[in-house]
Formats: structure tokens, sequence, C-alpha cells
């Protein structure tokens, strides 16, 4: 049984560009929160996703942005990015709204780098 | 709102040593507690939660955690760490608001096992 899948694992860019990133759930899960982790600091929740819809949102600026596929799937977007966005971009998938205390499966994440 | 302080970012420890990682948290509801682990290059392994009930939870890994209401924390302890043990471990409050959940994460605790 596939756990998380997030893609690429390791990502450079420069300053100015846009990138996505993308997360497939573990199986029989329909819920996808996604983390933004800087060096030496704990994940910092970005958003989530239920039924292709954001449902909530984290102190994060508009220039990121996302979406949910009818397979759960889910991509992370991020515009105009700037060198404090180098970060690893973890994915977490959960069954539910409200019922994650039960089981958030975590991806490897995605090594971005912004240069 | 819900926050957590992980009150050592560094542990050092020898190999067969007992260790306690601390961590406090504040929430004016009732809450959900998680321990995860990070290996380097990888994401987020669950490795126990409080949900309800006994105050002594079990987990993987030979590690068990204690939540103390009164105190609000919820401390990490192994009785004998291992060199595998080395890691940086993330204590963590499921936050809901409108039904829905998510988690936020301490800074994190560096544990280095020494031979």
């Amino acid at each position: 049984d596939a756990g998380v899948t997030q893609s690429p694992t390791h990502l450079i860019k420069t300053r100015g560009q846009q990138v996505t990133l993308r997360c497939s759930p573990k199986s029989g899960h329909d819920t996808v929160s996604w983390y933004q982790q800087a060096l030496g600091q704990g994940p910092q929740f970005i958003f989530q996703y239920y039924e292709e819809e954001e449902r909530q949102r984290g102190n994060f600026p508009d220039r990121f942005s996302g979406h949910q596929f009818p397979n759960y799937s889910s991509e992370l977007n991020v515009n105009a990015l700037l060198l404090g966005d180098s970060a690893l971009y973890l994915c977490a998938s959960s069954s539910g709204l409200g019922t994650g205390n039960y089981g958030y499966t975590f991806g490897s994440g995605t090594r971005l780098t912004v240069v | 709102a819900q926050s957590v302080t992980q009150l050592d970012s560094q542990v050092p420890v020898f190999e067969e040593a007992p260790v306690e990682l601390r961590c406090n948290y504040s929430s004016s509801v009732s809450v959900y507690l998680f321990w995860y682990v990070q290996y380097p290059n990888q994401g987020l392994q669950l490795l126990l939660k409080y949900l309800s009930g006994s105050t002594l939870v079990k987990g993987i890994n030979g590690f068990e955690a204690e939540f103390n209401k009164s105190q609000t924390s919820f401390h990490l302890r192994k009785p004998s760490v291992h060199i595998s043990d080395t890691a940086e471990y993330f204590c963590a409050v499921s936050a809901i608001s409108g039904g829905y959940n998510k988690l936020i994460f301490g800074a994190g605790t560096r544990l280095a096992v020494h031979p």
C-alpha cells in the first residue's frame, strides 16, 4: 500500500519564477494538507484541501495557491519566488475533515531551493 | 489559539542512557497531542499520539509520553536510547477550527545519541 507520494524530491528555482509541487495521498485518504518546513524549524501549515476546495489556510501570502483533483491528488503552486521560500514542503493526507487526529500520513517532502 | 513549545533545541545523550524531550502546549480547548520523528532527508513519522483516556501513551521504537493536563505538558521519554534514535523530534497539537483541524508543530528537538 503506497503512502503519500510527493514529486519532485528536489528542485532549484530562480527568484521570481513559479513552481508547482505535486502530492498523491495515501490510498483511502481524501484530504490533503500542505506544510512548509524551513531549515531548523518545525512545519508550518499552509492550507488544506477537501472535496477539491481549500478548507482552511495558514498565514501565507496569496502567492501560495493550490488545487485538488477529483482523484484527491493535489498541487501546491508558488508564484514570484523569494529566497525565503526555500524550504522542505511536506504533504500530509488524512481521511475526512475533523478526523485527521486519527491518522495524518506525511510524504517525504520536496526540497525547494530558490537562488 | 493553540501553540507548542519544545523546551530544548538539542539534546545530546550517550547510547543506552535514558532521555526525555520536553514539550509544553497551550490550548483553551480539549487537545490531541502528537510526537513525530524526522530522520535526515525524510518526512515525518508518527511516534505516538494522545487522544483521550490513559495519560501514559506508548508508541513505536520504545518511546512513551505522558500527558499532564495541569502542567500542560506532553514529554517524550525512552529508557534506553540507541544510535539509530538520532533524529529530529517534533511535538504537535491538533487545532480545530470550524470543524476543520490542522497540526501545529513545535520548533523541534534534535536528539544526538553518542556511542
